[in-house]
């Protein structure tokens, strides 16, 4: 069955370092998310991107924070320089996209990306 | 806005027996999705359940069965006869029918199987 991949597994990183984390969504999909987790906080949404550019981003999703899809299969996140509060696990997710009410588009998400700023 | 509520950040079961994991949630929106989502320790969250909220029937996969109320803003997950390959971490979501369709999670509940 088609996964959603997340590389690397756990970042490490100093305090005002970029990181980029990388995401592979199941190939026919149109729709990507970004969700982050605080440990032992709730899944909180950061952004979505549809049609190469960002469709919806939240209130934590600031300019330290960009996504791209570089080429047909890869998705990024960027975190530009890095602070404590940004460690957390990221999720990448992605989904169909079909328009109307009864439209499934269930997300699939990969296995996430634990990310420790130091 | 809409928000998602778990109240029960861990529950425990013996293997074999059910247990009623608990979700409520709140929104002004008439047509909605709401799913229960499972992640197991290698951390990859899958899809366990879907309900639509124009559908009056609970929705059921197998062991697993939810009880929708619509009125009380309710959306329960059983899981029945447990096994061990059940103990993960159980997510609630929410996800209009508008918009970008991002998910509103729970804090979830941790669930342990005993064998």
């Amino acid at each position: 069955e088609p996964e959603v991949t997340q590389t690397p597994s756990h970042q490490v990183t100093q305090m005002g370092q970029e990181v980029i984390l990388r995401c592979v969504p199941i190939s026919n999909h149109l729709y990507f998310y970004w969700y982050r987790q605080i440990l032992g906080q709730k899944v909180e949404f950061l952004v979505s991107f549809y049609n190469n550019e960002i469709s919806e981003k939240s209130e934590i999703f600031d300019d330290q924070f960009s996504v791209e899809r570089p080429d047909g299969s890869n998705f990024t996140l960027k975190i530009r320089s890095t602070k404590l509060e940004d460690s957390a696990m990221y999720f990448c997710a992605s989904s169909e996209y079909v328009v109307g009410p009864r439209a499934k588009n269930i997300q699939y998400f990969g296995a996430g990306t634990r990310l420790s700023v130091l | 806005a809409q928000t998602v509520t778990q109240s029960q950040p861990e529950m425990s079961v013996q293997e074999a027996e059910t247990v009623t994991l608990s979700c409520t949630y709140d929104t002004s929106e008439s047509d909605y999705y709401l799913f229960w989502y499972k992640q197991p320790p290698s951390r990859q969250m899958i899809l366990v359940i879907r309900q639509e909220a124009y559908k009056q029937q609970n929705a059921t996969e197998n062991r697993f069965s939810v009880n929708f109320q619509k009125a009380a803003k309710s959306f329960s997950l059983k899981i029945s006869d447990s096994q061990l390959g059940d103990a993960a971490m159980y997510f609630c979501a929410y996800r209009s029918t508008s918009g970008t369709y991002k998910y509103i999670f729970g804090t979830g509940t941790r669930l342990k199987v005993l064998a």
